[in-house]
């Protein structure tokens, strides 16, 4: 059984980084099969998938055009988990961020585990 | 981005009504699109995936079918407990995307 541990911040200041940490059970953050993604949700942007890491001989890491000049997601080998930072935040960042594993099923993909959330709140 | 329309985006229904849900992709997106069910302070549940694959373990009231553009999520006869927000996802192509919800209640 997969399981996805978020920890971190439920506040942070304005310009200031947030930062979150997704542990993994059952999984590991090198799988060749998996890929590790965060996704945050707010009422004024609904769900919003941020960017992913994931493992074929070497890391990969992509993100959303929104927010590609200030994220960073990294994976953690020796701890097996991966991280969110997000630079120079804002109100409008404020939001309930999830981590969440998509696993290979035969020829397709499914976003099958998700982490348990963690609002975060950006004011001073 | 492939936006995705889901509609409605409120339902009251009663117990044991047949409820459908749609959802339009911007761009044929094959049948890569997740059902999921979201209750309150909850991370979304994967319902189903690749359009029509049930998930295990969700009970087989719950259905899908589409693709290419154009797709429906089916209850067939609704529980007390199917109160929740549902939201459909494309992850056909990078950025994944998701309908506006739909916030299913009780009549």
């Amino acid at each position: 059984q997969v399981q996805l541990q978020q920890s971190g911040p439920g506040l942070v200041k304005p310009s200031q980084t947030l930062s979150l940490t997704c542990a993994i059970s059952g999984d590991s953050v090198s799988s060749n099969s998996a890929t590790w993604n965060w996704i945050r949700q707010s009422p004024s942007r609904g769900l919003e998938w941020l960017g992913r890491t994931y493992y074929r001989s070497k890391w990969y890491y992509d993100y959303a055009v929104s927010v590609k000049s200030r994220i960073t997601i990294n994976p953690d080998t020796s701890k097996n988990q991966f991280s969110l930072q997000l630079n120079s935040v804002t109100p409008e960042d404020t939001a309930v961020y999830y981590c969440a594993r998509i696993a290979r099923t035969g020829t397709t993909w499914r976003f099958d585990y998700w982490g348990q959330g963690t609002l975060v709140t950006v004011s001073s | 981005d492939i936006q995705m329309t889901q509609s409605p985006s409120s339902l009251s229904a009663s117990v044991g009504d047949r409820v459908t849900i749609t959802c339009q992709a911007s761009q044929d997106i094959n049948k890569y699109l997740h059902w999921y069910q979201q209750k309150p302070g909850k991370a979304p549940k994967l319902l189903i995936y690749a359009a029509s694959n049930l998930e295990t373990g969700v009970p087989s009231r719950f259905s899908g079918s589409g693709s290419g553009t154009d797709f429906t999520f089916t209850i067939s006869s609704l529980q007390p407990e199917d109160i929740a927000t549902y939201y459909c996802q494309q992850y056909n192509n990078l950025p994944y995307t998701f309908g506006q919800g739909t916030k299913l209640e009780i009549k």
